[in-house]
């Protein structure tokens, strides 16, 4: 069975600049998340869709994070501007149902540096 | 906010058997203990999880106590693949999320 698949692994950008990540789930898995770990910090969730419907997003710093799921499979998660304070690695998930004892299957994550 | 605490680091060797504590001392009755583990550069693996009984799978082992309040992983015998950060957490029934804290930095010496 094919894992979470993420890209870029890297990317650099300067801050102001916009950046976006992409992710495919594991197939036939309904709910997705975005999470973001900063260096020494386990990982914070950022938002978690069900299918193609936002089930919480109130970790999203809205102003210049964005995410979407358009046709409940794969999500683009974008940042515009990006901060200094955005270098994280950005890690997307996916479980089949989102239920309650629904393991998490994490992708390699995205590197963000922000110079 | 993570609701547990775990010590910040631990070593063990190659072979012996690794046992990570995780203090949980307000979990209420419908909160399950889970424990994932992220190996350097990689995303985070589940391992177990469990709820009053004590668990066992082919990774691991999870003993809870009694009062719920704490809870204990134990690798049998340890690997070198086994170093990484482990992390335990508190998940309502229902809620899906995963808060995840600090975590403990597991090193296993050869």
């Amino acid at each position: 069975e094919a894992g979470v698949a993420q890209s870029p692994r890297y990317k650099i950008i300067e801050k102001r600049q916009s950046v976006a990540f992409w992710c495919n789930p594991i197939s036939g898995h309904a709910t997705l998340y975005w999470y973001q770990q900063i260096l020494g910090q386990g990982p914070k969730l950022l938002i978690q869709f069900q299918n193609n419907g936002v089930v919480d997003d109130s970790q999203l710093p809205k102003d210049r994070f964005s995410a979407e799921r358009l046709k409940g499979v794969d999500s683009t998660l974008k940042i515009q501007p990006a901060k200094l304070e955005d270098s994280a690695v950005y890690l997307c998930a996916s479980s089949f149902a989102g239920g309650l004892t629904d393991t998490q299957y994490f992708g390699p994550g995205t590197r963000l540096t922000v110079l | 906010d993570a609701k547990t605490t775990q010590p910040p680091s631990m070593d063990c060797a190659e072979g012996r058997a690794a046992n990570l504590p995780c203090n949980h001392s307000t979990i209420s009755g419908n909160e399950y203990v889970y424990w994932y583990r992220q190996i350097h550069s990689q995303g985070p693996q589940y391992i177990i999880h469990g709820l009053k009984n004590n668990e066992t799978n082919e990774m691991a082992s999870l003993i809870i106590t009694e009062d719920r309040k704490s809870s204990t992983l134990i690798l049998p015998h340890a690997t070198l693949r086994d170093t990484a950060v482990y992390y335990c957490i508190e998940v309502s029934q229902g809620a899906q999320k995963l808060v995840f804290g600090q975590g403990t930095r597991l090193t296993i010496n050869p």
